[in-house]
């Protein structure tokens, strides 16, 4: 299957300080990947989708500010969680779809755990 | 929107036993997913069946479409099986709340 990578794996930052999340398909190309959020025992809460050489479309509830999303090309997405505090202490997952013929198959980056000091 | 409802949300077996998660939709949905996330977080891909049957190994599902739902089977259960099973669908891929479930050795 198609692969998509996330970094970092983890991260632990201080209040106040800006914290960014690398998603990338490694093996086929994504005009849109997307970011969820997960709390502990918890669904995937979807919070934006991120677009390639557009502005991303964020879920209802999302803050935009602080959650800056940037498609920089068409294998790479990240994600800046700006004046982190702890509140925002989840592990954030992306995912991106491969897509052949019909077929549209979302694979998913490996997470990145946010611990906010 | 569209609603994911999977059931049951918890199930504790043993070890070789068999058992079917459900997934119901409110609406149709297009490209229907299952996945086992990992105790590490990791997402799975299990199968991508928006409709009819599929099967891997021990693991096999079956969507039927027009009636909004879908089953996963897992046969002689494992260990490493334990985890949260997540069904999810939609251009958005909206995800069901899991079920989680424990094998025992």
């Amino acid at each position: 299957g198609a692969v998509v990578s996330q970094h970092p794996s983890w991260v632990i930052c201080k209040s106040g300080t800006s914290v960014k999340i690398e998603c990338r398909s490694l093996d086929f190309q994504a005009t849109t990947m997307f970011w969820y959020r997960q709390f502990p025992k918890q669904s995937l809460m979807l919070m934006a989708t991120s677009n390639e050489g557009s502005k991303a479309t964020y879920e209802q509830g999302v803050e935009k500010d602080k959650f800056l999303i940037n498609h920089a090309s068409l294998t790479l997405s990240t994600l800046t969680v700006t004046s982190a505090h702890p509140e925002d202490s989840s592990f954030y997952i992306c995912s991106a779809p491969f897509r052949s013929g019909a077929l549209r198959e979302l694979f998913f980056g490996e997470g990145s755990r946010l611990t906010v000091l | 929107g569209i609603q994911v409802e999977q059931s049951p949300p918890d199930l504790i077996l043993q070890e070789g036993a068999n058992s079917t998660l459900r997934c119901n939709f409110s609406d149709s949905v297009n490209n229907l997913q299952w996945f086992h996330q990992n105790p590490w977080g990791q997402l799975i891909n299990l199968f991508y069946i928006p409709s009819g049957t599929k099967q891997n190994g021990r693991l096999s599902a079956t969507t039927v479409a027009t009636e909004r739902y879908s089953l996963l089977y897992i046969s002689s259960s494992q260990t490493t099986d334990s985890g949260v099973y997540f069904c999810a669908g939609d251009d958005k891929i909206i995800f069901g709340k899991g079920t989680r479930l424990h094998i025992l050795p």
